[in-house]
């Protein structure tokens, strides 16, 4: 088992931008997530989804789009890039939101740095 | 909405010494509570979760007790090592109403640095 996976591992853009970031697990995991994390700040939800083709908007939503067209993969878009969304970026899944199942499970990482 | 409060960081410790971070929380409804351990350059780990009031986690040492009378989830390890050093996230998923869909809202982390 892989486990949640992340590509890539680093990107450095410019200005304006596009970009997707991939999430994958292997683990037939419902519910998918995605965070920024940002010094001080902790992990915040940018979108999330409870099912294939389902998404929703997180905490902090806005300049970024994603779609979940496969049960196992959930993707993040950058559309036009600004240094404001240069962070840490973290997939999890979990199983359930049911208190007994709802540990999520999250991936490496993205370091995307915005110029 | 949801919130939670860490202790501020960073901690420095020596070897062998005891650990608290303190962790408080604002939710609705009743949440499950958790703590998350993000070591150098790698995502988070569960370290340890309680899901009701006066449930205790426990993980490789540490443990941290649901006190729902004062909203708290604090962690503790009574003899910290070197390999503890990282960074640790208290965090809470609360489904009040059925629309939580088991997001998590973490505290923003206290960084552990523990000296030989």
């Amino acid at each position: 088992n892989a486990g949640v996976t992340q590509t890539p591992k680093f990107r450095v853009l410019k200005t304006g931008q596009s970009m997707t970031l991939l999430c994958a697990q292997d683990m037939n995991h419902e519910y998918m997530y995605w965070y920024r994390q940002d010094p001080g700040m902790g992990l915040r939800l940018i979108h999330y989804s409870v099912g294939e083709g389902t998404t929703a908007k997180g905490e902090v939503p806005d300049g970024y789009n994603v779609s979940r067209l496969k049960k196992q993969n959930f993707l993040l878009g950058l559309e036009s890039a600004a240094p404001s969304q240069t962070s840490v970026y973290f997939c999890a899944s979990s199983y359930s939101w049911d208190r007994l199942y709802n540990e999520q499970f999250f991936g490496p990482g993205t370091r995307l740095t915005v110029l | 909405g949801n919130s939670v409060t860490q202790m501020e960081g960073p901690v420095t410790l020596s070897e062998e010494a005891f650990l608290t971070i303190n962790c408080t929380y604002t939710a609705t409804g009743y949440p499950s509570l958790f703590w998350y351990v993000q070591y150098p350059g790698e995502g988070l780990q569960l370290l340890l979760k309680a899901t009701k009031a006066d449930d205790k986690g426990s993980n490789k040492g540490f443990e941290a007790t649901y006190r729902k009378e004062t909203t708290s989830f604090h962690l503790e390890k009574g003899s910290v090592q070197v390999s503890d050093s990282a960074v640790y996230f208290c965090a809470l998923s609360s489904n009040a109403g059925g629309t939580s869909y088991g997001k998590l809202t973490f505290g923003q982390g206290t960084i552990l640095t523990v000296h030989p």
